[in-house]
């Protein structure tokens, strides 16, 4: 089984500054099999990125995602108030497995 | 619009079963494959594993199996998550998502989770 590591556990920052979110996996997956998601609470996820770096539709340019083999991450240009939240990464070889999750915080 | 609706939430005591129900709509339940996955208070999310509403075939994540069993009655486009022998350990919101595939030229295949029920609580209580 594959494990996924976010880092960091949180992130305190601004309305407006650049927030920039890892996740490495224990094995080398396709980039393909990675999609990052964003967690809101009472919500179900909400998939942002799919293909490591396919944005999905309706999400805002300022989200992208970047990486291969082990290592990718997310990042999020000029936070908006409404991107404080839980982000997670996914990854979809046998088993499927979730990272444990960054939380971006406002500072 | 797509979309998977589940049934509401549950309390349970422990050593008995649940069962929760996501019922698709806008789409054809039987183009894509479900998963169920589960995330307790505060904690990340766990998958637990998938079925093929088309040919009901499931693979089951090994935590769960033998407590785990995944149908689907796709008449009327419902897919089931049942969970025997509930400790408390078993509370948390349990959501089902719609796996999609998708392939672009020259590039490898995705796969995402992509429409996602609003998630069931089950609480295991004595």
């Amino acid at each position: 089984e594959i494990v996924l590591t976010q880092s960091p556990g949180s992130l305190s920052l601004s309305p407006g500054e650049r927030a920039t979110l890892s996740c490495r996996a224990s094995h080398v997956i396709s980039s393909g099999y990675l999609a990052w998601y964003q967690q809101k609470p009472g919500q179900a996820p909400r998939l942002l990125i799919s293909g490591a770096s396919s944005r999905a539709p309706g999400i805002p340019d300022r989200f992208s995602g970047s990486g291969s083999g082990t290592d990718f991450t997310l990042t999020i240009d000029r936070l908006e108030p409404e991107d404080f939240a839980v982000y997670f990464c996914l990854q979809f070889s046998t088993p499927p497995s979730f990272g444990g999750g960054t939380k971006v915080e406002i500072k | 619009q797509e979309q998977l609706v589940q049934s509401g939430a549950e309390v349970k005591k422990p050593g008995a079963s649940v069962k929760v129900s996501c019922k698709a709509s806008g789409y054809s339940v039987t183009s894509h494959d479900i998963n169920w996955v589960r995330q307790a208070t505060g904690q990340g999310l766990e998958w637990m594993g998938w079925m093929s509403p088309n040919s009901g075939n499931t693979d089951y994540g090994q935590k769960f199996q033998g407590r785990v069993t995944m149908t689907r009655n796709t008449s009327i486009s419902t897919a089931y998550l049942e969970l025997s022998s509930l400790t408390p350990d078993d509370t948390a919101v349990y959501y089902c998502a719609r796996l999609t595939m998708t392939a672009r030229s020259g590039m490898p295949p995705e796969y995402f989770f992509d429409v996602w029920g609003q998630g069931t609580l089950v609480t295991v209580s004595s």
